[in-house]
């Protein structure tokens, strides 16, 4: 079964330095990875995805990953932290062979960004 | 385009009352849907999933239901509420099939239960 698991619960940076977010994940195939960001009292934004095409995904705000098989990984990166970063932010899993099609979130790591 | 909608947006019930939770998309056919709970640092738990009308999977055990009655309605439910219900319950929808699609969230519903 697919699992996610983020490392920090919570990472503070300094505004302008860079966010790295750890994920690494667990799947029997090739598995779809996302990241979502959900600010305060806010809903569920999807910030970028990998679905087997490029190992190096872009996606809004800045914010790029990079599918590491060898190392299972899909950490969440950014060059320079801006305020309006602080949020929580989810690594999520999918398997797209299985039927089930379960989408399994992590349990998130809280972003500070200090000024 | 596709919506989801899900009501209420906030709900206060004392302990042993029923709950109903319910979820509607509308612009897509055969979705897949789920309920997550967000508990405090605990993150999104699965609680159900569903890929087709009358179809549901449950990952927890606990004190909930889910029901399909209809394509894209899903609805969750309990004939007695617990304190440790309370929480913050997200309804999403995927393209059923695909498998590689990201979830598409509602706004979500803030349950209390005193």
């Amino acid at each position: 079964a697919q699992s996610v698991t983020q490392l920090d619960s919570h990472v503070s940076v300094s505004e302008g330095t860079p966010v790295l977010l750890r994920c690494n994940y667990s799947s029997s195939y090739s598995p779809s990875l996302f990241w979502y960001v959900q600010h305060p009292n806010k809903g569920l934004q999807l910030l970028l995805k990998y679905t087997s095409a490029a190992t190096l995904v872009k996606g809004i705000n800045g914010f790029e990953a990079e599918f590491k098989k060898s190392e299972t990984s899909f950490h969440l990166t950014k060059p320079s932290a801006h305020m309006s970063d602080a949020a929580e932010y989810f690594c999520v899993v999918s398997d797209p062979i299985r039927r089930d099609d379960k989408i399994i979130f992590g349990k998130g790591t809280r972003l500070h960004i200090l000024p | 385009s596709q919506t989801i909608h899900q009501w209420p947006a906030t709900l206060v019930q004392p302990v042993g009352s029923p709950l109903s939770l319910e979820c509607t998309v509308e612009g897509t056919s055969n979705p897949n849907l789920y309920w997550y709970r967000q508990a405090a640092g605990r993150g999104l738990q699965l609680l159900f999933y569903s890929v087709g009308i009358g179809q549901i999977s449950s990952e927890v055990p606990q004190n909930l239901s889910a029901s399909r009655p209809q394509d894209r309605q899903f609805i969750l439910s309990s004939k007695k509420l617990l304190l440790s219900d309370s929480g913050f319950y997200l309804c999403a929808w995927s393209v059923g099939g695909a498998g590689n699609t990201e979830a598409f969230f509602g706004q979500g519903t803030r349950l209390t239960v005193v």
